[in-house]
């Protein structure tokens, strides 16, 4: 079974600073699809960056880009220029290809401080 | 605007009573999902749907029954058998699967009184 693990379960961040939050997978698979969820206040789930296991380039929307290294098993996500409504929880998500179950992982809780 | 409506926002359930989370959608997607949010945890999923009439369940289904008659609509059942439905429930939606992108809708908390 596939397994997401984040082991930052709060940070802070100054805003307009760069913050990097991290997140770890296990699997066997080779082909897969890797995400970053973010969950403001409001408790509805957003869709931050999405990365496809058989592409190399690192994925970037924006402010935010991750460091997907496939040998390693890790994905972090870094937020550059931090903003207050950066403030939320983000969850790690990884799926396998072809398949409709998406392993979350539990979370970081991501304040942005004024 | 197309989007995920779920409602009730706050559902109790009292003991022994089953209760039922609405989740529409006009977004025209084919596939619906139900996960489960409990505090400190990741969401898990409890059973998706990629056609009308036919769904499939996820990793903690049991307690729960979903139907999907009409490809808008996929309402979520919390039996008397779920032991432990305090939690906050979130439908999603998306094209064909999630490998291209989710959308969620704003969740409904259960709670046992």
């Amino acid at each position: 079974a596939q397994t997401v693990t984040q082991s930052q379960p709060e940070m802070s961040v100054q805003e307009a600073e760069t913050v990097t939050l991290s997140c770890t997978y296990d699997t066997s698979e080779n082909n897969y699809y890797l995400f970053w969820y973010k969950q403001p206040p409001s408790r509805q789930m957003i869709l931050v960056i999405r990365q496809e296991a058989y592409k190399q380039q690192n994925a970037t929307e924006n402010r935010f880009s991750v460091n997907f290294q496939k040998a390693a098993k890790s994905f972090s996500l870094k937020i550059s220029d931090s903003q207050l409504g950066d403030t939320a929880m983000y969850f790690c998500a990884f799926m396998k290809y072809n398949n409709n179950d998406m392993r979350f992982g539990a979370g970081t809780r991501l304040t942005v401080k004024p | 605007d197309g989007g995920i409506t779920q409602s009730p926002k706050y559902l109790f359930r009292k003991e022994g009573q089953n209760v039922t989370l609405s989740c529409e959608q006009n977004l025209n997607h084919d596939a619906m999902y139900w996960y489960r949010q409990d505090p400190g945890q990741g969401l898990r999923l409890i059973y998706y749907s990629q056609i009308v009439n036919d769904f499939q369940k996820g990793d903690i289904a049991e307690g729960y029954s979903v139907s999907r008659e009409k490809k808008e609509s996929f309402p979520l059942t919390v039996t008397s058998a779920q032991k432990n439905p305090t939690a906050f429930y979130l439908c999603a939606s998306s094209i064909e699967g999630p490998n291209e992108k989710l959308f969620f809708g704003s969740g409904t908390q259960l709670s046992v009184l």
